[in-house]
């Protein structure tokens, strides 16, 4: 199994601050079409996963451009330029490259 | 608008069968571009992969519930089912359906989760 790993795994930000998230693969997410097969999610307090970025760089539908995703074959980032209070909750990296599909540990984002 | 929706037993009995069904409105689960998707999450713990099939009936699954899992599509009735054979509490969390797009292996659509707890 493809392993993800996440840090830091507790992430306490003041509003207005920006935060950084860091996904580490144990192999390569990118496929031979150019694609990395990444995606990074956010589960808000009580609420199912919500997608941020697809294909490590692709921000999703209605998501704001202050969330940014880049990286490579195994290291991945996850950027908020300017943290908000409603971006509490945990983020998690995902692989889809191979099956499994895999996650990192989450990263509790929180408000200082 | 693409909805799922997650229905099924909110408590089943240890060795038992887990059996949840998701609902889906919005799009055809005859559809040829997406995988119907399960996961699940633990109390307290990150998220979980457990299989997918696709329109066609094929499916692929978690190896580490390979033996006990089994995905089935219901195209009469829009919907795709999950059964856990020989529940434990292990079992115990809470269980989210999903759509995958194929071209980008990633998950747009999520139902709202059911809880099920694994106990006597």
């Amino acid at each position: 199994d493809i392993v993800m790993t996440q840090s830091p795994l507790s992430l306490p930000v003041i509003p207005g601050e920006p935060a950084s998230i860091s996904c580490r693969s144990s192999q390569s997410l990118l496929y031979s079409n150019g694609y990395n097969y990444v995606d990074w999610y956010l589960q808000k307090p009580g609420k199912s996963p919500q997608l941020l970025i697809y294909l490590g760089s692709n921000r999703a539908s209605g998501v704001p451009d202050r969330f940014s995703g880049s990286g490579s074959g195994t290291d991945f980032t996850l950027k908020i330029s300017r943290v908000q209070a409603d971006d509490v909750g945990v983020y998690y990296c995902m692989q889809a490259l191979e099956i499994p599909i895999t996650f990192g540990q989450g990263t509790r984002l929180e408000i200082k | 608008q693409v909805q799922l929706q997650e229905s099924g037993p909110g408590l089943v009995k240890p060795s038992g069968t887990l059996s949840l069904t998701c609902s889906v409105s919005g799009d055809s689960v005859s559809s040829r571009s997406y995988f119907w998707t399960w996961m699940r999450q633990s109390p307290g713990k990150g998220l979980e992969w457990i299989g997918h099939l696709y329109s066609n009936g094929s499916t692929h699954y978690n190896p580490s519930l390979n033996s006990r899992v089994s995905l089935s599509l219901d195209t009469s009735d829009n919907s795709f089912s999950l059964r856990l054979s020989s529940s434990t509490a292990a079992d115990t969390a809470v269980y989210y359906c999903a759509r995958g797009w194929e071209l980008l292996r990633t998950f747009h659509y999520w139902g709202q989760g059911i809880s099920v707890t694994v106990s006597s």
